[in-house]
């Protein structure tokens, strides 16, 4: 079994829904982060949460909310989807200070 | 703050060809430093990684990379590559409070 999963691994929406994005793992890591892959821009960080209590934002946190419902659980919300925030979406976790990141698969967004 | 700098959106390169991949980073601390690879429709994986120790970081798949502290930078490299190594190659760069920054990415695109 994967050790990030990622549901859904598509959607397709319009603009002004309501969507959230789930994301679990099973390596017990603390750190969980989201980012948002578009063409030529690498990845750019949305939200990352350290623990279950401490959540921060990333660089791109504006239209986008983020819940972590437990230690292995990390959503993430677009309160009102629009056109732009059509994108690749990946979460990640890792362990200690010398650790890599363990990716999901992605979810990809059409926002219509 | 950390940045980083993939100079070369695509690389075409011939089949048995050797190839490098650019990578410069800008930190004010220590940092690590890792390559990853994404298959189409795949999420990414980690090739390598710099932590500390020998320059020359040796990775999965006939992968090399080398840090170079003077110059900021960590290129990727394979003697030969193969049609199977067509991807996207993002570097990045673990850096203070463990964020992640990532290049823009390459795409290797290797010809028979």
């Amino acid at each position: 079994d994967a050790d990030v999963t990622q549901t859904p691994r598509n959607r397709i929406t319009k603009t002004g829904k309501r969507i959230m994005l789930e994301c679990s793992q099973t390596k017990g890591h603390d750190r969980m982060y989201w980012y948002r892959q578009d063409p030529g821009l690498g990845l750019r960080l949305i939200y990352y949460s350290f623990d279950v209590k401490d959540i921060n934002k990333g660089e791109i946190s504006d239209g986008y909310s983020v819940s972590r419902q437990a230690q292995a659980k990390f959503s993430l919300s677009l309160e009102s989807a629009i056109p732009n925030q059509t994108a690749l979406y990946f979460c990640a976790t890792t362990g200690g200070a010398a650790d890599t990141q363990y990716f999901g698969p992605g979810t990809r967004l059409t926002v219509l | 703050a950390q940045s980083v700098t993939q100079l070369d959106s695509q690389v075409p390169v011939f089949e048995e060809a050797p190839v490098e991949l650019r990578c410069n980073y800008s930190s004010s601390v220590s940092v690590y430093l890792f390559w990853y690879v994404q298959y189409p429709n795949q999420g990414l994986q980690l090739l390598l990684k710099y932590l500390s120790g020998s320059t020359l970081v040796k990775g999965i798949n006939g992968f090399e990379a080398e840090f170079n502290k003077s110059q900021t930078s960590f290129h990727l490299r394979k003697p030969s590559v193969h049609i199977s190594d067509t991807a996207e190659y993002f570097c990045a760069v673990r850096g203070f409070v463990d964020k992640f920054y990532f290049g823009s990415g390459t795409k290797l695109n290797v010809k028979p």
